[in-house]
């Protein structure tokens, strides 16, 4: 079974643009999680969906948005991109909603300039 | 908020020592998870403890689930160098009323020395 595969890997952008990423769960999964993970705050969550419905979401501002479509498939968008925005960016999938067993994807290096 | 200490934050042993790293939440989860991220790499799943008072075992790890369900413990024993990386815990607050926020801890970096 395949796993967890995000597009892109890496990613520069400039100060004030906006960025959109891809998350595609493992095969039935239909529970994605996005988290921002940097060496100064760790590994901090974004926002859940399922069966495209925003569950949860973390402390972050509205700049942060995602969606999920009918396939599981994710995305994340983050508008007007700032300094501390750099980061990896991860997503997880799960076979049910909630916090259960998450499975990672290898994360989008986000690093803004 | 919620928030999850992990203790130590760095450990060095050698090879053939165990190690032990502690997780802390300042609210009661209603269940908590174990993860490994290797340098360079992701967050890998070990384990998920739901009981109070749970202890589950996998060949040299074993995991503790408080009696309080506030806190948690890994256990390595005679570590090896493929256990290198950062061990994560992560749960949610129990009284999260269905929607489920998680909270990751601040992780422990293992180094081992051959």
């Amino acid at each position: 079974k395949a796993g967890v595969t995000q597009t892109p890997r890496y990613l520069i952008k400039t100060r004030g643009q906006q960025v959109t990423l891809s998350c595609s769960p493992i095969s039935g999964h239909r529970s994605v999680s996005w988290y921002q993970q940097t060496p100064g705050q760790g590994l901090q969550f974004l926002f859940e969906y399922f069966s495209e419905t925003q569950r949860n979401k973390g402390n972050f501002p509205g700049r942060f948005s995602g969606r999920q479509f009918s396939n599981s498939r994710s995305e994340m968008n983050v508008s007007t991109l700032e300094l501390g925005d750099s980061a990896l960016y991860l997503c997880a999938s799960s076979f049910r909603d909630g916090f259960y067993e998450q499975y990672f994807g290898p994360g989008t290096r986000l690093t803004v300039t | 908020g919620q928030q999850v200490m992990q203790i130590p934050q760095y450990q060095h042993v050698q090879e053939g020592e165990d190690f032990t790293t502690y997780c802390n939440s300042s609210t009661t989860l209603s269940n908590i998870q174990w993860y490994k991220q290797r340098p360079g790499g992701h967050p890998v799943f070990l384990i998920q403890l739901v009981k109070s008072g749970e202890v589950k075992k996998q060949k040299r790890l074993t995991f503790q689930f408080g009696e309080a369900k506030k806190n948690s413990s890994l256990h390595i024993t005679a570590t090896q160098t493929t256990d290198v990386g950062t061990y994560f815990c992560a749960g949610p607050p129990s009284d999260s009323g269905g929607y489920q926020k998680v909270t990751f801890g601040t992780g422990t970096k293992l180094q081992v020395i051959p």
